[in-house]
């Protein structure tokens, strides 16, 4: 079974800070891996996602991530916060493979302070 | 614009009642699904369709129901069975369930409160 696990529930960094949100998996085949970012009383809107080839994933709003296989790891980071990044992200998992829904984690909350 | 459409935002519930939550979208895609959340829970899968008239549990399915009699229609049912139905709850879709490499496209969700 796949699983998701994101390290920290709420995260605090300082305006112009980097921005690091953890994200570990656990799946027995290779994974498709998703950000999604979640404003208060929102849905959810993809932020990125790894399905094949680069590792190192661009996506919206200056953020990226980075799959590293040996570490079963898909970070988010961000070099420099704004206040705006200030939401809910959640890592999602499935596997390539199909017939699977995707797995979400906890999520974790972050605040920007001015 | 393609999209997902929830309505209502807001619905209050009392003991005791069903209640019907809806999700349409006009994006053309195959697999449509519930979750709920709740803080600090993160999402969990309720049900989830990949095709017209066929459904499955998902992780949660006591005291919920669903049906896909339309492509664009995945109607969700709170029933008097669920414990505790206070909740966020958002409805997504994919283009294909093994389209997944373009991820989920989200409603903006449902806050059922009972009362």
């Amino acid at each position: 079974a796949q699983s998701v696990t994101q390290l920290g529930s709420h995260v605090s960094v300082s305006e112009g800070a980097l921005v690091l949100l953890r994200c570990n998996y656990s799946s027995s085949v290779p994974p498709y891996l998703f950000w999604y970012v979640q404003y208060p009383n929102q849905g959810l809107q993809l932020l990125l996602k790894y399905t094949t080839g680069a590792t190192l994933v661009k996506g919206i709003n200056g953020f990226e991530a980075e799959f590293k296989k040996s570490e079963t790891s898909f970070h988010l980071t961000k070099p420099s916060a704004h206040m705006s990044d200030a939401a809910e992200y959640f890592c999602a998992v499935s596997q390539n493979s199909g017939n699977t829904p995707l797995v979400f984690g906890k999520g974790t909350r972050l605040s920007v302070i001015a | 614009d393609g999209g997902i459409t929830q309505s209502p935002k807001y619905l209050f519930r009392k003991e005791g009642q069903n209640v019907t939550l809806s999700c349409e979208q006009n994006l053309n895609h195959d697999a449509m699904y519930w979750y709920r959340q709740d803080p600090g829970q993160g999402l969990r899968l309720i049900y989830y369709s990949q095709i017209v008239n066929d459904f499955q549990k998902g992780d949660i399915a006591e005291g919920y129901s669903v049906s896909r009699e339309k492509k664009e229609s995945f109607p969700l049912t709170v029933t008097s069975a669920q414990k505790n139905p206070t909740a966020f709850y958002l409805c997504a879709s994919s283009i294909g369930f093994k389209g997944l490499n373009y991820g989920y496209t989200f409603g903006s969700g449902t806050r059922l409160t009972v009362v």
